[in-house]
């Protein structure tokens, strides 16, 4: 099963309105990363959160990583309907010392205008 | 032009030819990876490289072979080709162990 588990799978907002996204994981983990990915394209790296942090911001990006419960989750407020995309949890594997990232399913978000 | 690039970025190919997906990165980044992304299973890696010369087999390998003869180029061989590998792989690079990985465009291949 993947490392990383992204809730919901998919979330229709109105634009304005506030995005949130989880992600669970299983092991322990050095930094947890968030991708974009708009249809047909790439993943774009968006935040990284190490270990020993508790939150980030970026813009109008917020995430927060408990480790205690191995979870994060990430913020966008204010959304666009540019920000239409799929959503990626990635952690780092540190068996291999970070060498191989491994990815959720990824949560697919519709904004309306 | 500098950063990561996929070729081809659509294929269509028949059952049984062999098919090589290139992949070529300008950073001079350490790390390469190859994955393919399927509705419902999201990323999954295929391969990964080290170094050239130093590959290694990730999630799902099986049908695929790698090489790394450069550190810039990372191609992905499918030897002889099934419907099930129809797909859109993702190449991806990083400089560390540690760092962000930057991903290439895609290629969507059909096996027919």
């Amino acid at each position: 099963s993947q490392q990383g588990e992204e809730d919901p799978q998919a979330l229709s907002i109105q634009e304005g309105e506030n995005a949130t996204m989880n992600c669970s994981y299983k092991t322990s983990i050095n930094n947890l990363q968030w991708y974009r990915q708009n249809s047909g394209r790439g993943l774009v790296h968006l935040i990284l959160i190490r270990s020993n942090e508790r939150e980030k911001h970026s813009g109008r990006l917020r995430v927060t990583l408990d480790t205690s419960k191995k979870s994060s989750s990430l913020l966008i407020t204010a959304s666009r309907a540019a920000d239409t995309a799929s959503y990626f949890c990635a952690t780092d594997d540190n068996d291999t010392g970070g060498f191989k990232t491994i990815f959720g399913a990824g949560t697919r978000l519709f904004v309306k205008a | 032009d500098a950063g990561i690039t996929q070729s081809p970025r659509y294929k269509i190919t028949e059952t049984g030819r062999q098919v090589t997906l290139m992949c070529h990165q300008t950073w001079s980044h350490s790390y390469m990876f190859w994955y393919r992304q399927d509705l419902g299973h999201g990323l999954r890696l295929i391969y990964y490289s080290a170094a050239a010369d130093i590959t290694d087999k990730g999630e799902v390998p099986d049908g695929y072979v790698v090489s790394r003869s450069k550190t810039e180029n990372f191609p992905l061989t499918l030897e002889s080709a099934t419907r099930s590998q129809t797909s859109v792989y993702f190449c991806a690079s990083k400089g560390t162990g540690w760092e962000t990985q930057y991903f290439g465009p895609g290629t969507r291949l059909l096996v027919l």
